[in-house]
């Protein structure tokens, strides 16, 4: 079944660490999105990209870094010099239409916990 | 600018009751797209039903309905005689086919179902 995985499902940093969040689809889909979502908030954009290659900033992009080397995979770095970072981190894919008109839903994975130790 | 209230933060109902969850979206756009999710406590958003801004037609699907209002910028979601399998949080979000592509959520409504 075509889907998102992101793995791993718990997670934990120590001080001054940097940790990495995968996130992989298999929807053939262009978009990857990365969310922030903190107890009783919504969903926060970190970081979205469109196609391979390209990603921009989302809302609150500091502290964390991407890479879209692969259609299929949208990692996540979590830094140092995020000094918040305990939150629960969810991954989002969809079809991208380059003409702007698309009004297709986003696919989510089941998302990564990250906590502070 | 764009955004997406849900003023109901959280909302608890008896099994078999009928609960109606608000969502109210700001815009000056005219083509937008709005959609609802149904988080449960695995985690995962789980897509719902999408609505495209020309087409105010009011969906019905099961036990679950969606009445969407232009001319007062809601898209209320109605779950009718509700069972513990829809306890969840739910979220509305917008999408505008200009700009960045985001998608615009609101802060979601914990809904809880007791037997």
């Amino acid at each position: 079944d075509g889907g998102i995985t992101q793995s791993p499902k718990y997670l934990f940093r120590k001080e001054g660490q940097n940790v990495t969040l995968s996130c992989e689809q298999n929807l053939n889909h262009d978009a990857m999105y990365w969310y922030r979502q903190d107890p009783g908030q919504g969903l926060r954009l970190i970081y979205y990209s469109q196609i391979v290659n390209d990603f921009q900033k989302g809302d609150i992009a500091e502290g964390y870094s991407v890479s879209r080397e692969k259609k299929e995979s949208f990692p996540l770095t979590v830094t140092s010099a995020q000094k918040n970072p305990t939150a629960f981190y969810l991954c989002a894919s969809s079809i991208f239409h380059s003409g702007g008109g698309s009004n297709q839903p986003q696919h989510f994975g089941d998302g990564t916990r990250l906590s502070i130790l | 600018a764009q955004k997406v209230t849900q003023a109901q933060t959280e909302i608890s109902v008896v099994e078999k009751e009928d609960v109606t969850l608000d969502c109210v979206y700001e815009t000056r756009d005219t083509t937008y797209y709005l959609f609802w999710y149904k988080q449960p406590p695995s985690g995962e958003l789980v897509f719902l039903i999408r609505r495209n801004s020309f087409d105010e037609q009011n969906e019905i699907s099961g036990r679950y309905s969606w009445n969407f209002q232009k001319s007062t910028s809601s898209f209320n979601f109605t779950i009718t005689a509700s069972q513990v399998v829809d306890s969840a949080v739910y979220f509305c979000a917008l999408r505008i086919p200009s700009g960045t592509y985001k998608y615009i959520f609101g802060t979601g409504t914990r809904l809880k179902v007791l037997a």
